[in-house]
């Protein structure tokens, strides 16, 4: 049980598009997801908590107009990476609190290049 | 916020041995939870094992168990019979309330676990 998805798991596109990354929880309703990056070697980064039907809430130093949020149902929460630029090249990584509130499930990852 | 600390960035293992993994915190709460992920080379972060800090059993899960000093903020994770699968990165993370009904991970910067054959 408490497993999440992501999708795609690698993308390479060029600067100035965006990107869309999917998270969702299988087999429980996640009403709070959060959004990782991860650099190489690096330990894990918070960029923000997200809640279903509501707006999320950003780490200090992460652009909410960059990194757009939006966790529109109980399994599913996107992250939308808007005119990404090479410097946004790095591993992104979602997690949803899985049942009884405690503990995060994370899903695989997604290896972005921008080109 | 809360800090994690992983003193060790690199631990090797042989097979079948046991090795210890350290991790200490900072924190004025009484009631907190603490946990192991590991970060095997797909990058996929998996639960090995928590503890809430109001139970004083250690938490065990297997081949895995913790020495859980609550005075000390320390936590390390213990890992028996070592196996070749259990190279990884392992991360020590503290969970930490963040506001409203939310609470967010703090996670140290891991150390790379080698177990050799």
């Amino acid at each position: 049980g408490a497993v999440v998805s992501q999708h795609p798991s690698w993308v390479i596109c060029k600067s100035g598009t965006s990107v869309k990354i999917e998270c969702r929880s299988l087999d429980f309703q996640a009403t709070t997801m959060f959004w990782y990056r991860q650099f190489p070697k690096q330990s894990l980064m918070l960029m923000a908590t997200s809640n279903e039907g509501s707006k999320a809430t950003y780490e200090q130093g992460v652009e909410k107009d960059k990194f757009l949020i939006n966790h529109a149902s109980l399994t599913l929460s996107t992250l939308t990476v808007t005119s990404a630029h090479p410097e946004d090249s790095s591993f992104y990584i979602c997690s949803a609190r899985g049942p009884g509130g405690e503990t995060q499930y994370f899903g695989p990852g997604t290896r972005l290049l921008v080109l | 916020a809360q800090t994690v600390t992983q003193s060790q960035p690199e631990m090797s293992v042989q097979e079948a041995e046991t090795v210890t993994l350290s991790c200490t915190y900072d924190t004025s709460e009484s009631d907190y939870y603490l946990f192991w992920y590991k970060q095997p080379p797909s990058r996929q972060m998996i639960l090995v094992i928590r503890q809430e800090a109001y139970k004083q059993q250690n938490a065990t899960e297997n081949r895995f168990s913790v020495n859980f000093q609550k005075a000390a903020k320390s936590f390390s994770l213990k890992i028996s019979d070592s196996q070749l699968g259990d190279a990884a990165m392992y991360f020590c993370a503290y969970r930490e309330y963040s506001g409203g009904s939310n609470y967010k991970l703090t996670f140290g910067k891991g150390t790379l676990l080698t177990v050799n054959p």
